[in-house]
């Protein structure tokens, strides 16, 4: 079962454009949602977190929207660029206890220049 | 401040034979973590250790066995590998309690092929 569904499996946009990719999750326990990007040949690194008491945070160009009732959390690039061009999770998990997030499965976007 | 360290970068083993992928964090971070990414399925947790000499198993932990002898080492290994464990290997290790921002530093990973 997999507890933390992502879409699109890939994205691609045009230079100047919105990337918008979307989590959903089931584990009403999870309590902190963080995004990571990886590049090419990297291991993926945090690029920006939400806790569920607030519905929005907003980082440069990138922003975090949250939806509690409907269980869902999304990645809004805006004005996307061609180093943006990346693999995208998300993730959910439980900050109390052991700290073990539960991953997406990843979005490869593609920003055309 | 080398964070988080794997060796080797790249391996390609025989169907049945055994290697030890080796991590090594020095952030004196309590939690490491072994995730395997394959197309289309993501970041999949093999192992994961919350403390010098213990372990847990993940998601995905057949035919993998760890161990966390020193804190900021920690050892997958494959006893008899097989195609199916072709991936690329990432460790990964964090500090405990709450943070502003807490997260997951990852290493570099590992390109293993099981021909």
């Amino acid at each position: 079962q997999q507890q933390v569904k992502q879409s699109p499996q890939s994205l691609i946009v045009q230079k100047g454009g919105i990337s918008i990719i979307n989590c959903a999750y089931e584990n009403t326990a999870f309590d902190y949602f963080p995004w990571y990007q990886q590049f090419p040949g990297k291991g993926p690194a945090l690029l920006i977190a939400i806790r569920p008491d607030v519905s929005e945070k907003k980082e440069g160009r990138f922003t975090i929207s949250f939806n509690k009732s409907a269980k869902q959390f999304s990645l809004h690039i805006m004005d996307s660029q061609p180093g943006d061009s990346a693999t995208y999770f998300c993730a959910a998990s439980i900050e109390g206890g052991s700290y073990i997030p539960t991953f997406g499965r990843g979005t490869s976007l593609i920003v055309h220049p | 401040n080398a964070g988080v360290t794997q060796t080797p970068k790249f391996r390609v083993l025989k169907t049945g034979q055994s290697m030890t992928l080796l991590c090594a964090q020095d952030m004196n971070h309590e939690y490491m973590y072994w995730y395997r990414q394959d197309p289309g399925m993501g970041l999949r947790l093999i192992h994961y250790s919350v403390g010098e000499g213990t372990t847990a198993k993940g998601e995905v932990p057949d035919g993998y066995n760890v161990s966390r002898l020193k804190k900021q080492n920690f050892l997958l290994g494959l006893e008899s590998a097989a195609p199916s464990q072709t991936s690329v290997y990432f460790c990964a290790s964090s500090y405990f309690g709450t943070g502003e921002e807490k997260k997951l530093f990852f290493g570099s990973g590992t390109q293993l092929s099981v021909l």
